[in-house]
């Protein structure tokens, strides 16, 4: 089975600083996908960035870059130059590659960019 | 595209009632998601499909849970009866997975788009 684990509940960052979440998983596949889905109050869940296993080179998406550690099984955010609009619950999410094309979320981290 | 249509955005009904929220998914996409989330238990997956087939119902939490897709644009979810404890906020999700393996393509296929919600109230 896979897990996803998000051990930050609540964080909060300066307006135009950096941030990073954490998230670390456990699976037995070899291949898969990472997510990172933000959720403003709107309720919208928002694809933010992806990742897929077998590369190497960590994804980045503009103000948001992921780290991702495969043989430690973490995938954590890193928010640059954070915005208000940043303002909002961020769930990892893990997809195997094959099989079950589902998404197992995490808990969440609700992120405050405080002005 | 419009993207995932979701409706009602909002249910509220009384205890013993029959619920229907539905979906509508983006179109040529073969794979749609029912999600509930929850404070106490987050997002999980409650079934899915594939080209209007369900294949993982595993998720459905009881007899009075029931979902269907008649067709490649809509979809269905039904609580009979419904009770206090299913008030949650219920997403419907699509994809396209009908892709190639890595490295050579599929690089979007796995990603599911997300509706709006329905955030549903049971007195």
């Amino acid at each position: 089975a896979q897990t996803v684990t998000q051990s930050q509940p609540e964080m909060s960052v300066q307006e135009a600083e950096t941030v990073t979440l954490s998230c670390t998983y456990d699976t037995s596949e070899s291949n898969y996908y990472l997510f990172w889905y933000k959720q403003p109050p709107s309720r919208q869940m928002i694809l933010v960035i992806r990742q897929e296993a077998y590369k190497q080179q960590n994804a980045t998406e503009n103000r948001f870059s992921v780290n991702f550690q495969k043989a430690a099984k973490s995938f954590s955010l890193k928010i640059s130059d954070s915005q208000l609009g940043d303002t909002a619950m961020y769930f990892c999410a893990f997809m195997k590659q094959f099989g079950a094309n589902n998404l197992f979320f995490g808990t969440g981290t609700r992120l405050t960019v405080i002005p | 595209d419009a993207g995932v249509i979701q409706s009602p955005r909002h249910e509220v009904t009384e205890m013993g009632q029959e619920v229907t929220l539905r979906c509508k998914p983006i179109s040529g996409h073969d794979y749609l998601f029912w999600y509930r989330q929850t404070m106490m238990r987050g997002l999980e997956l409650l079934i899915y499909f594939n080209n209007n087939v369900p294949i993982d119902d595993s998720g459905m939490p009881e007899d009075r849970f029931s979902a269907k897709m008649p067709n490649a644009s809509f979809s269905t979810l039904k609580i009979q009866p419904s009770e206090p404890r299913d008030s949650a906020v219920y997403f419907c999700a699509s994809s396209s997975f009908g892709r190639p393996a890595p490295p050579s393509g599929g690089l979007d296929g796995e990603k599911l788009f997300f509706g709006s919600g329905t955030q549903l109230s049971v007195l």
